[in-house]
């Protein structure tokens, strides 16, 4: 099946700084990607929709001048977490849709980023 | 307002034992509906339904969508202790945003 890789896996960063996570489809070209965050014991929360040579559409309610999403390659999508604070500490992750067989189109997960910030 | 609601929210069975996972949704401009399986890292993907009343199955997993009544369920026969983790349903909508139900929590005793 199609991968999505994320890294990095977990990053620890200081309260202030600016943390990069990396989205990349390995064996198929994918326009969209998403940006997922969830908290412990609770469900995945879109935050943006990433798209390839255009700026990312964000959910209501997520602040993007805060969460830096750029798609500059139809095989790379980056989240930047700026001036991080121990609020933003979670699991984000991001997901690409593959346009499949006739079955339709599946999304994929990356494994997902553990962020804490202290 | 989108929704997606899944029941139980946990489930405690014995190895062997056949579970059924529900999930409901409200959704406006539905395309498929997934069952996603998550451990300690992000979900791993199961099944997409996109038509009603046809099964799909893998192993002992099978799920069947009927989108005259807006529900999905997830089966696992002979479960196994490999078996216990959150089940997610998700809605795929048209523009490819998904939305979550919160989950169904399986813990299977050996």
């Amino acid at each position: 099946g199609a991968v999505v890789s994320q890294h990095p896996s977990w990053v620890i960063c200081k309260s202030g700084t600016s943390v990069k996570i990396e989205c990349r489809s390995l064996d198929f070209q994918a326009t969209t990607m998403f940006w997922y965050r969830q908290f412990p014991k609770q469900s995945l929360m879109l935050m943006a929709t990433s798209n390839e040579g255009s700026k990312a559409t964000y959910e209501q309610g997520v602040e993007k001048d805060k969460f830096l999403i750029n798609h500059a390659s139809l095989t790379l999508s980056t989240l930047t977490v700026t001036s991080a604070h121990p609020e933003d500490s979670s699991f984000y992750i991001c997901s690409a849709e593959w346009r499949g067989n006739s079955s339709g189109n599946t999304i994929y997960f990356g494994e997902g980023s553990w962020l804490t910030v202290v | 307002e989108d929704k997606v609601v899944q029941s139980p929210l946990s489930l405690v069975v014995h190895e062997g034992d056949t579970v059924t996972l529900n999930c409901s949704y409200e959704v406006t401009n539905f395309r498929s509906l997934l069952w996603y399986k998550q451990e300690k890292k992000a979900p791993t993907f199961l099944f997409m339904l996109t038509s009603s009343g046809i099964e799909k199955k893998s192993g002992r997993l099978s799920s069947i969508l009927d989108k005259k009544e807006l529900f999905s369920i997830l089966n696992i026969t002979a479960t196994q202790t490999g078996d216990s983790a959150v089940y997610l349903c998700a809605v795929g909508k048209y523009g490819n945003k998904l939305v979550f139900g919160a989950g169904t929590i399986l813990r299977v005793k050996s």
